[in-house]
């Protein structure tokens, strides 16, 4: 079974540029989760999708960030315009909906450079 | 708001014992992780720990829970250069979905 995929795995863009991050989730993952990483530093909760929902989009830095889940299947992470300290890694994670504790897979992450 | 520490780097030679360690802010916290991130890997899941626990273990990993002191740690018995990783240690309380990461501590195990 294919795990949480992330599209690209490096972006290099110039400030002022857009990028968009893709995610797939595992199939029939209703939670989806963006979280990201600047450089050695912790990594921090953007937002949660249930289905095609925003539960929790309080991480999100601000308006510059748009985040969609058209029909609750992947999802797309939209900067505009990139600013430098967006730089990071960008991780996607989903969860099944039932359960507490019901355990969140990783993709690999996208590393986005802005310069 | 909630918060997690962990030292940044840890060298142990292999064979020995590593000890991470992390704590963390949020007194309702119920869950609490450990995840690895290899290089280019995502983050894998190792382990978890419910706050009623003291301690886990699971094969070569031991994780303690001060509830107390709102100290966790992880540790690997005889560490191997595949356990050469960063170590995320994560919480997150009940009922509620989001989870709250460390900075990560980069294990560097020497031959």
């Amino acid at each position: 079974e294919a795990g949480v995929t992330q599209f690209p795995s490096h972006s290099v863009i110039e400030k002022g540029q857009t990028v968009t991050l893709r995610c797939d989730p595992i199939s029939g993952h209703d939670n989806l989760y963006w979280y990201r990483r600047v450089m050695g530093k912790e990594i921090k909760f953007l937002l949660h999708f249930v289905k095609e929902s925003k539960q929790d989009e309080s991480g999100m830095p601000n308006n510059r960030f748009l985040a969609e889940r058209t029909g609750g299947t992947y999802s797309t992470l939209k900067v505009q315009p990139a600013e430098l300290e967006d730089s990071g890694v960008y991780f996607c994670a989903s969860s099944l909906l039932t359960g507490q504790n019901t355990e969140a897979f990783f993709g690999q992450g996208t590393r986005l450079t802005v310069v | 708001g909630e918060d997690v520490e962990q030292s940044l780097f840890l060298s142990v030679r292999e064979g020995d014992s590593s000890v991470i360690n992390c704590t963390y802010t949020d007194s309702s916290s119920t869950y609490l992780y450990w995840y690895k991130q290899e290089p280019g890997a995502g983050l894998q899941l190792l382990t978890y720990i419910f706050s009623n626990m003291d301690m886990k273990q699971d094969q070569r990993l031991t994780v303690l829970l001060n509830k107390k002191d709102k100290h966790l740690s992880l540790r690997i018995a005889d560490t191997q250069t595949g356990d050469s990783a960063i170590y995320f240690c994560a919480e997150r309380s009940g009922g509620y979905q989001k989870v709250t990461f460390g900075t990560g501590t980069k294990l560097q195990v020497i031959p």
